[in-house]
């Protein structure tokens, strides 16, 4: 199975500033990551495939880079509401896995 | 508008069985493969199933195999999982959510239900 590794597992910021979540497999999976944003007690929502490329409706501020084993998902100017758990995961085989999810709190 | 709706969640013993129905519309329900995702309280996002569109395909977590078991009535445009031998660590959120590939595995899902409760306690 790939394993997913995200850090940090949590992180405070303040509105407008910048942030950047690392993830991290276990083996080399090209562009197929993928990165959800999950607020309390809602349903995960994708908001990058493909390592890169934003979804639909999704704000031009969170962008996606990264392949091979390392990924990176970043938020340019924080608004308050991007403070939620962010997962990546990957598709590249089965077991489909999911990093540990990186917590962004206000600061 | 595409949407999921899960129902079937609910309490039940250790051992015990229970089945979880998702409702789909606002796309070709058939053309899309579908998964099952689940969250414990307090824990991190954890894949369970995927079937794909025709429902000729499936794919399952080792933590869930030989117990449970996915289906798809394509004429109803509802996705289940029927689940047996129940264990307190199944207890969770369970999600169900769609692949945007068409007549293909992307193994990302791109639209996810509310998800549905289900506790596993004696």
């Amino acid at each position: 199975d790939i394993q997913m590794t995200q850090s940090p597992s949590s992180l405070s910021a303040f509105v407008g500033d910048r942030v950047t979540i690392t993830c991290r497999a276990s083996q080399s999976i090209s562009n197929y990551l993928n990165w959800y944003q999950q607020k309390p007690g809602k349903a995960p929502k994708l908001l990058i495939y493909a390592a890169s490329s934003l979804q639909s409706g999704v704000p031009s501020r969170f962008s996606g880079s990264g392949s091979g084993t390392d990924f990176t998902l970043t938020i340019s100017s924080l608004q308050p509401e991007d403070f939620a758990t962010y997962y990546c995961q990957q598709s590249y085989s089965t077991p489909i896995t999911f990093g540990q999810g990186t917590r962004l709190e206000i600061k | 508008e595409v949407q999921l709706l899960e129902s079937g969640g609910g309490l039940v013993q250790p051992g015990g069985s229970l089945r979880l129905s998702c409702a789909a519309s606002g796309f070709t329900f058939s053309s899309y493969a579908m998964s099952w995702v689940r969250q414990a309280p307090g824990k991190g996002l954890e894949w369970v199933s995927t079937i794909s569109g025709s429902g000729g395909s499936t794919y399952y977590a080792d933590s869930v195999k030989g117990r449970f078991t996915i289906s798809r009535d394509n004429s109803k445009n509802t996705l289940y999982v029927q689940m047996n031998s129940l264990r307190a660590e199944d207890t969770a959120v369970y999600y169900c959510a769609k692949d945007p590939g068409t007549f293909a595995f992307y193994y990302y899902m791109d639209v996810w239900g509310k998800g549905t409760t289900v506790t596993v306690s004696s």
